[in-house]
C-alpha cells in the first residue's frame, strides 16, 4: 500500500527566506506525486504535480519540487517566501489505475515578517 | 470559473436530522470524491466514484451515503446526523486518464449539535 510522510508538522521561516518542505513516500511502482496548499477556511489548491518526465517540476506561485526516486522523496521548494505563503501544505501520492491518492498529514507553514 | 462547486458552505444540524451535501464539477472529470477533514486527522476519504455509475466506500463510510447523479454531480447524504460527523467536508474531482490531479471544492463546514 502507498503511504506518505511529511516529517515536519510545523515550519517557521522569515519572509524572504528560502523554503523546503519535505515529503517521503512509499510505493512500489512509479508514483504520481502532488503538492497542495490550503489557506485557512479554503479548499485545497493544486500547486504542482509529477506524473512522468522531467523530475524537476515547476508549479504555481513560484514553487517547485523535485522527484528523487532513490530517496523516495518529493520535496517542495521556494527560493523566497512571502507572507501570503503561510498555509497548510499537503503532499500526496497516487498510482496509475488507483484513482485514490494518499495524502500526508500536512505541514503548517508560518511566515514571520 | 471552471471548478468544483459545493453547497451549502455552512450548516448546523441537530442530532438525528438528515441532509444532503451537493457537489458539481464542470471540468468533465470522470472521478469524484468526498472527504472529511478534522483537526489532527488530515483528509479522510468517505466515498468515491471512479466513473459515472459507480461508487465505492473509502476509509470512513459509516453514517453516509452517496449518489453519482450524472457525470457532473456527486452528492453526500447524512441520514441521521451525529455529533461525530461535525467536520469540514470537501468534494473533489479528477481525471487520472488525462493525468489531472484533484480539484477541490471550497468545503462545507458542518456542525451537529
Amino acid at each position: 500500500a502507498q503511504s506518505v510522510t511529511q516529517p515536519d508538522i510545523h515550519i517557521t521561516v522569515s519572509e524572504g527566506a528560502s523554503l523546503e518542505l519535505r515529503c517521503n513516500y512509499s510505493y512500489g511502482a512509479t508514483p504520481y506525486l502532488f503538492w497542495y496548499v490550503q489557506s485557512p477556511g479554503q479548499g485545497l489548491q493544486l500547486l504542482l504535480k509529477y506524473f512522468s518526465g522531467d523530475t524537476l517540476v515547476q508549479g504555481i506561485k513560484g514553487f517547485e519540487a523535485e522527484f528523487k526516486r532513490s530517496q523516495s522523496s518529493f520535496n517542495l521548494r521556494k527560493p523566497s517566501v512571502h507572507w501570503s505563503d503561510a498555509a497548510e501544505y499537503f503532499c500526496a501520492v497516487g498510482a496509475l489505475g488507483s484513482y485514490i491518492p494518499t495524502f500526508g498529514r500536512g505541514t503548517s507553514l508560518i511566515v514571520h515578517p | 470559473n471552471a471548478g468544483v462547486t459545493q453547497t451549502p458552505k455552512f450548516q448546523v444540524l441537530k442530532t438525528g436530522q438528515s441532509m444532503t451535501l451537493q457537489c458539481a464539477q464542470d471540468m468533465n472529470h470522470n472521478s469524484m470524491y468526498w472527504y472529511r477533514q478534522d483537526p489532527g486527522m488530515g483528509l479522510r476519504l468517505i466515498y468515491y466514484s471512479a466513473s459515472e455509475g459507480t461508487t465505492d466506500k473509502g476509509e470512513v463510510p459509516n453514517g453516509y451515503n452517496v449518489s453519482r447523479l450524472n457525470k457532473r454531480e456527486f452528492s453526500l447524504r447524512l441520514e441521521s446526523a451525529a455529533p461525530s460527523q461535525t467536520s469540514v467536508y470537501f468534494c473533489a474531482s479528477s481525471d487520472w486518464d488525462r493525468a489531472v490531479g484533484y480539484t477541490f471544492g471550497s468545503g462545507t463546514r458542518l456542525t451537529v449539535v
